[in-house]
């Protein structure tokens, strides 16, 4: 069965600073892979997603992450932080029947001023 | 504007009584869902339907029931069964078909029971 872990429960960085949020799944066939985030108190809202066409996926908010199949990894990054990341981040992979998500624990980003 | 209502956005309850969760979409989505979020934890499934008149029951579907009457529409009643029902409660819809399961949520309903 599918599962997605997020490496880190809580992320620190500074403002300006580079953001990585990890993600790794568990498949022998490439899923879709999916990055939402969620801001205190609200639902949530998709950022980006693969879906087997190119493996660097850009997203809202100057987010991006690339597909990496060797490494079975779909690691979100931000070259610059700004204090309006602050938000928690999940990671969600298709199951293997493709009606589900299978979630990661999500991550909660703290910009440091 | 399409998106997906929920109401209210807080409510409370005491202990022992069944509570119902709304949730509306204009999306004409097929797929929808419900979640339920606890501090410091992912998303845990409780039910879907993929379509209307039907239902599954998601990984912790115990306590819970839901209806599917309608396309646009598909409550939650948290019952008495539920032993802890405190907990942030999402909705969420999909297309289930084109766009692969690019899930919509909607803003969430805080249940606090006491």
């Amino acid at each position: 069965a599918q599962s997605v872990t997020q490496l880190g429960s809580h992320v620190s960085v500074s403002e300006g600073a580079l953001v990585l949020l990890r993600c790794n799944y568990s498949s022998s066939v490439p899923p879709y892979l999916f990055w939402y985030v969620q801001y205190p108190n609200q639902g949530l809202q998709l950022l980006l997603k693969y879906t087997s066409a190119a493996t660097l996926v850009k997203g809202i908010n100057g987010f991006e992450a690339e597909f990496k199949k060797s490494e079975t990894s779909f690691h979100l990054t931000k070259p610059s932080a700004h204090m309006s990341d602050a938000a928690e981040y999940f990671c969600a992979v298709t199951s293997d029947s493709n009606y589900q998500l299978i979630w990661g624990a999500g991550t909660k980003l703290i910009i440091k001023p | 504007d399409g998106g997906i209502t929920q109401s209210p956005k807080y409510l409370f309850r005491k202990e022992g009584q069944n509570v119902t969760l709304s949730c509306e979409q204009n999306l004409n989505h097929d797929a929808m869902y419900w979640y339920r979020q606890d501090p410091g934890q992912g998303l845990r499934l409780i039910y879907y339907s993929q379509i209307v008149n039907d239902f599954q029951k998601g990984d912790i579907a115990e306590g819970y029931s839901v209806s599917r009457e309608k396309k646009e529409s598909f409550p939650l009643t948290v019952t008495s069964a539920q032993k802890n029902p405190t907990a942030f409660y999402l909705c969420a819809s999909s297309s289930g078909s084109a766009s692969p399961l690019e899930q919509y949520f909607g803003p969430g309903t805080r249940l606090t029971v006491t």
